[in-house]
């Protein structure tokens, strides 16, 4: 149910600066990772995904970054916008599994 | 926008009231699933499906059951509500192909059991 828990890590830019927000992940065998944004009141949306065989991808405004050897993912958001306020989650998978296992999420929070 | 839907979006109900959440998909996503977040918090696997009369438990012990009679439909039940039950409920579908498991996302149901 409803718990007070640990407040998420927030992360504050201002408007037109890049936004970095960072994922640590634990299972070596991972071998696919997904971005997602969530804004209030809403379902997580879908960003950028990455196969472990990369180490960067590339989209509209956004980059994922893939670092197997210690097992962190970054996303670069440029020139941030007051819309792209929101949470934002990574999750990975392995092998042949459809189960995500998601992060902890950081909130991203856009000054004017 | 993804073509998956959760119905109601907010339910108040007392302790003891039998529910049940709805999801639909129209993309034809074999693969659904259910996750339970608490405000501000990560999102918790409780129950998916792979197919039609395919259910599985998540990760996070949960009380409630589902069924998966029809490809599209994916509803999840709460027998006997209690105010442990308070949460948001979002329901996901997901097809895997072409090197990609992206799941899709419902809006979510927000459950207050009083």
């Amino acid at each position: 149910g409803e718990s007070v828990g640990l407040h998420l890590p927030t992360l504050s830019v201002q408007e037109g600066d890049n936004s970095i927000i960072n994922c640590a992940y634990s299972n070596s065998a991972s071998d696919y990772f997904i971005w997602y944004k969530q804004e209030s009141g809403k379902g997580p949306q879908f960003i950028i995904d990455i196969r472990s065989n990369m180490d960067k991808r590339q989209g509209q405004r956004v980059t994922v970054l893939l670092n197997k050897t210690v097992k962190h993912l970054s996303l670069q958001i440029a020139a941030t916008q007051p819309g792209d306020s929101a949470v934002y989650f990574c999750a990975e998978t392995a092998g042949t599994a459809s189960k995500l296992t998601f992060g902890t999420g950081t909130r991203l929070q856009v000054t004017l | 926008e993804a073509d998956i839907y959760q119905t109601p979006r907010y339910l108040v109900i007392g302790t003891g009231k039998k529910i049940t959440l709805e999801c639909s998909q129209t993309m034809g996503h074999d693969k659904m699933y259910w996750y339970q977040q608490d405000p501000g918090m990560e999102l918790h696997l409780i129950h998916y499906s792979y197919g039609v009369n395919s259910t599985e438990k998540g990760d996070l012990s949960s009380e409630s059951t589902v069924s998966r009679i029809r490809t599209e439909h994916f509803p999840l039940t709460l027998e006997s509500a209690r105010p442990s039950h308070t949460s948001q409920y979002l329901c996901a579908s997901s097809y895997r192909g072409k090197g990609e498991n992206i799941q899709y996302f419902g809006a979510g149901t927000r459950l207050s059991v009083l």
